[in-house]
């Protein structure tokens, strides 16, 4: 079945220590989302590709960095630098940016990301 | 500013209820709204898109209504089930970005 993978399911970080959060689609979308999911809050932007080796920071991309280096792979690293990065991300794709064509946005089940 | 905003925050009704949930958007000029369901510690799953152009759509016990001059959105759930309890979020989008409103949290009663 085509879907989204993400992993590992949770993941824990020590202080100044980087930490990669895999996220693989085999659905062969061209446009890939990272969210942060805070309690109460609607999911914030953190980064988004709308295709290989292009990449834009959203709303919340400060402490965070990501590659797309094949279509199918879209990795988030959460830095040292994000002071605040205990939350639940979320990964999604669309065949295409934004929705073109109104087509829904896909989601994985999410990396849940702690602090030790 | 854009902002989505769900009214209410958390449902609890009995078994058989039909319930309605609000969705709320300050910027009417979206290309479509969507619907979602998020079970605890899972991903989202695409319930319901309206597109700008649309007044609603219907999947099975779903209904979800679109009036984008008052900036508003309803999800309608008829005849409701254990199975529906979950977080309900809504996403209003803007052509370049989603922005999702922070969910009604829902609990359906045997």
């Amino acid at each position: 079945d085509g879907g989204i993978t993400q992993s590992p399911k949770y993941l824990f970080r020590k202080e100044g220590q980087n930490v990669t959060l895999s996220c693989e689609q085999n659905l062969n979308h061209d446009a890939m989302y990272w969210y942060r999911q805070d309690p109460g809050q609607g999911l914030r932007l953190i980064y988004y590709s709308q295709i290989v080796n292009d990449f834009q920071k959203g709303d919340i991309a400060e402490g965070y960095s990501v590659s797309r280096e094949k279509k199918e792979s879209f990795p988030l690293t959460v830095t040292s630098a994000q002071k605040n990065p205990t939350a639940f991300y979320l990964c999604a794709s669309s065949p295409h940016p934004w929705g073109g064509g109104n087509q829904p946005q896909h989601f994985g089940d999410g990396t849940r990301l702690s602090i030790l | 500013k854009q902002e989505v905003t769900q009214i209410p925050a958390a449902l609890s009704v009995p078994e058989g209820e039909n319930l309605v949930l609000n969705c709320s958007f300050t910027d009417s000029a979206i290309y479509n709204l969507q619907w979602f369901r998020q079970d605890p510690g899972k991903g989202l799953t695409s319930l319901l898109l309206i597109q700008s152009s649309q007044r609603e759509q219907t999947s099975g016990r779903l209904n979800a209504s679109l009036d984008k001059s008052s900036g508003r959105s309803t999800l309608y759930i008829a005849a409701s089930q254990p199975g529906d309890s979950a977080t309900y979020l809504c996403a209003a989008n803007y052509g370049q970005n989603f922005v999702f409103g922070p969910g009604t949290r829902l609990s359906v009663l045997p």
